[in-house]
This record gives structure tokens, sequence and C-alpha cells, in this order.
């Protein structure tokens, strides 16, 4: 199925921990984000990858660290969690920056509980 | 700072009725808008757009009104069906940057 997947789909961990969540498209696209749905529900962008060049970087904890291994792929590292960073974060692709017809396609959002 | 207001967290609407869906925006360069929908437990899902340079773009049962003067667009969908309960996000991008997003509206439509 073409789409873009990201692992793992529920995260708990306790505080001060170091993990990664995943995420994979094979639509094809040019650009990667990450997406963190904060509890007041908003979308808010955190990173942005162009063919694995960091475009944008947001106000984000330098705890979180991005890495793009190739176009495909744009995992999240987070260090040392804190119970703040529990949230949903959505992985998406676009075409290419600029091209915003069809807008974004989202993976299903990776739940992380910080206890 | 909230750019994109979406005022109305839930919505209730009997099936077969018209579903109407607000959104408000500060950011008077935004100039490309896009509705989303989201199911429980799935990632956001592309609705429809609508350009600036239009003020109505319709697909389907779904309708999307640009109203620049007042930075206000809203969804409508006619007739709503059941499967259409979700949550809609509004997201708006100036000049080809990224999206900012609204905090959502969940939709019920009763049968």
């Amino acid at each position: 199925d073409t789409a873009v997947s990201q692992t793992p789909k529920y995260l708990v961990t306790q505080m001060g921990n170091d993990k990664s969540i995943k995420c994979e498209q094979n639509l094809g696209h040019d650009t990667m984000y990450w997406y963190k749905q904060d509890s007041k529900k908003f979308l808010k962008i955190m990173f942005s990858y162009n063919n694995k060049e960091l475009i944008i970087n947001e106000t984000v904890p330098n705890r979180f660290s991005p890495k793009s291994p190739d176009k495909a792929h744009l995992n999240l590292h987070i260090n040392s969690l804190e119970l703040g960073d529990s949230a949903v974060y959505f992985c998406a692709s676009s075409q290419r920056q600029g091209r915003l017809r069809d807008g974004y396609t989202f993976g299903s959002g990776t739940r992380l509980t910080v206890v | 700072d909230q750019q994109v207001k979406q005022n109305s967290p839930s919505l209730s609407v009997q099936e077969g009725r018209i579903s109407i869906l607000n959104c408000d925006y500060t950011n008077s360069m935004f100039d490309y808008f896009l509705w989303y929908k989201k199911y429980p437990a799935e990632g956001p899902t592309f609705l429809i757009s609508i350009s600036s340079i239009k003020d109505k773009n319709e697909d389907g049962r779904f309708t999307v009104f640009l109203n620049k003067s007042a930075k206000h667009l809203s969804l409508h969908i006619v007739p709503s069906q059941p499967g259409d309960s979700a949550v809609y996000f509004c997201a708006a991008s100036a000049s080809g940057q990224n999206f900012v997003f609204g905090p959502g509206t969940r939709l019920s439509v009763l049968p």
C-alpha cells in the first residue's frame, strides 16, 4: 500500500528515557514533516526536511533531533523525555515544498505518553 | 498566537441535513487553504482545498467557501452522512510555506 507509515503507534515510557519514532513514505514525495498535536489539539509543525535537508526547525527543544537517512525516511529521536512531551506525533509528506494542491499525506500518528 | 481558529469544538447534525464548519484566520498573507478530515487513531486525510483567487470550490457533497475580506472560510457538507462523523481541521498556507492548522471541530452526524 502506498502510504506514510510511522512506528510505533503507541509509546509509553518513563521520564528521562530516550526514544525514537520512525517514519517512512513510499509515495515518492520530496518533503517530509513532523507535527505535534498538543493537548489543545493544535497540529504544530516541528520539522520539515526536503530531500534529506532540514528546511524548517520550529522552536523545539534540542532534545528533539530529526534524522533523514534518505528522502523516504524521517525519524524523530527524543532525548531525556519530559512529561510535557506527551502528545500525538504525526509524520507527513508532500510532493515538494511550494506544491500545495494536494496538501500533505499524514501517517496515523504515534501517541507518546511519558510517565 | 492562533493564526487559524475553529471556534466550535464540536457540532452535531442530523443525517441528511447540512453541516457547516467554520474557520477564521488572522494572517492576510494566507493564500491557500485546505480542509482535512480525521478519524480516531488515524492521521488527517486531505478533503478539499481552495486558493485565494477563488471564493468557492466544490467536490461532490463538499463545498468550501472563502470570504477573504472577512478572513473566513467554511466547509459545507450536504447531505451529511453518519460516515462524515470525524474531526475536521482547517489549514492555511502563505506563499507555499508550511501549513498552519486550526484546532479542529468534531462533527457528529446523528442517524
